[in-house]
């Protein structure tokens, strides 16, 4: 089955640290997404990428870096300068710009601080 | 900057009832609107796009209805059953880049 597969499903990270989380995706699609979502919030942009070797901030970038080396592959780093990062992280994926498709979403990662 | 907005932010109701969910934004420039489900930590699956150009779209007890002029959106489960129960988020896409601005959402709960 087609599908966007994120882990860990939970991370903790220390002091100074940085942390990857990984988002990999078969659907074949062109555009993948960061959303980072707070309790009782809704979701908000951090990162996406329409095609491999691009990819734009959202409206939550500082503390977040990515790349995009692979079509299927979009990982997100949460560096030591996010300094409030424990939230449940979400990667989706669409067909490209555009497409008025429905973006398809992982289950997630729930990062927390040590 | 598009904001928006969903009233109530939580629901209950007895099953059978029709569900009416509500959605408002700020901006009527849209390019389309969808409607996603969530359950407890769990990531989004999409239930029903409605792009500018319509008024509506349909899919099995789930209607959407889109009125750009009033910024307003509303979702419509017809007969709610307990297995309904979740988190419904709306989403606006500004331009044909996908990027999306959600609402907080409606937690659902239908009671047997």
């Amino acid at each position: 089955d087609g599908g966007i597969t994120q882990s860990p499903k939970y991370l903790f990270r220390k002091e100074g640290q940085n942390v990857t989380l990984s988002c990999e995706q078969n659907l074949n699609h062109d555009a993948m997404y960061w959303y980072r979502q707070d309790p009782g919030q809704g979701l908000r942009l951090i990162y996406y990428s329409q095609i491999v070797n691009d990819f734009q901030k959202g409206d939550i970038a500082e503390g977040y870096s990515v790349s995009r080396e692979k079509k299927e592959s979009f990982p997100l780093t949460v560096t030591s300068a996010q300094k409030n990062p424990t939230a449940f992280y979400l990667c989706a994926s669409s067909v490209g710009q555009g497409d008025n498709q429905p973006q398809h979403f992982g289950d997630g990662t729930r990062l927390s601080i040590l | 900057k598009q904001e928006v907005t969903q009233i109530p932010a939580a629901l209950s109701v007895p099953e059978g009832e029709n569900l009416v969910l509500n959605c408002s934004f700020t901006d009527s420039a849209i390019y389309n609107l969808q409607w996603f489900r969530q359950d407890p930590g769990k990531g989004l699956t999409s239930l029903l796009l409605i792009q500018s150009s319509q008024r509506e779209q349909t899919s099995g007890r789930l209607n959407a209805s889109l009125d750009k002029s009033s910024g307003r959106s509303t979702l419509y489960i017809a007969a709610s059953q307990p297995g309904d129960s979740a988190t419904y988020l709306c989403a606006v896409s500004s331009d044909s880049w996908g990027k999306l601005q959600f609402g907080a959402g409606t937690q659902v709960v239908v009671t047997p």
